[in-house]
């Protein structure tokens, strides 16, 4: 079974960073694409940045480009989102996902990490 | 990009049939066949439940399908169950920077 264990979030002032991590396991994580999607509070869901199988490829919603950064260590099964430059428009609960690179869909999802940008 | 539009909220009784609306444009949803549909319960992440427009993953119930006309993709559930109550999320492929966009969302109650 697939899982997908996201860790990072928290509580950031505006103008701050943080580095989300997704750990997975039950897949040969180096074979897949994988996603970042988030959920602002009581909102729908938004992607937000999308990585190749080796890394070698990124992708940015125009809301986060230039202020996220996306990658990931094959090695350690693990995928992260790099976010400075934090806005309150950027509260949200952040998914990791696997992502069909072929035909833009997502499935498993992890079970989110909660960020929050407040002062 | 804008977000795909979906009616904010649909009922129907157990054992009836609903459908759930996800309008686009010719650029997204009428250009091609990446439409997506995600059912998320209360404080639990999305699940896939249609992919490709029609397509039903593995484990999905017969029950939940999908159809594109136009600029309009659909999600229909039938024999609406008590545990279908959730809300629904269309999502397409979009050839801008902006990869893959998202519905609103459709919260489905089961009366």
């Amino acid at each position: 079974e697939v899982q997908l264990l996201e860790s990072g979030g928290g509580l950031v002032q505006p103008g701050g960073s943080l580095r989300l991590s997704c750990a997975a396991s039950g897949l040969i994580f180096s074979t897949y694409a994988m996603s970042w999607v988030r959920q602002a509070p009581g909102k729908g869901l938004e992607w937000v940045s999308g990585i190749s199988a080796t890394g070698g490829t990124t992708y940015y919603a125009d809301s986060v480009k230039g202020r996220f950064t996306i990658s990931r260590d094959n090695s350690k099964n693990t995928l992260y989102l790099q976010m400075n430059s934090l806005r309150a428009e950027d509260t949200a609960v952040y998914y990791c996902a696997k992502w069909d690179w072929n035909d833009y869909w997502f499935a498993p999802w992890g079970q989110g990490s909660l960020v929050t940008v407040s002062s | 990009q804008s977000a795909l539009t979906q009616p904010a909220s649909v009922s129907g009784s157990p054992g009836q049939s609903i459908t759930i609306s996800c309008t686009g444009t010719s650029s997204d949803v009428g250009a091609y066949k990446f439409v997506s549909w995600y059912q998320q319960h209360p404080d639990k992440a999305p699940k896939l439940m249609i992919y490709d427009v029609s397509n039903r993953p593995s484990g999905v119930s017969n029950r939940f399908s999908g159809s594109k006309s136009g600029n309009t993709a659909s999600l229909t559930i039938s024999g609406l169950q008590a545990e279908d109550e959730a809300d629904y999320y269309c999502s397409s492929y979009t050839p801008s920077t902006t990869l893959i966009i998202f519905g609103g969302g459709t919260k489905l109650t089961v009366l």
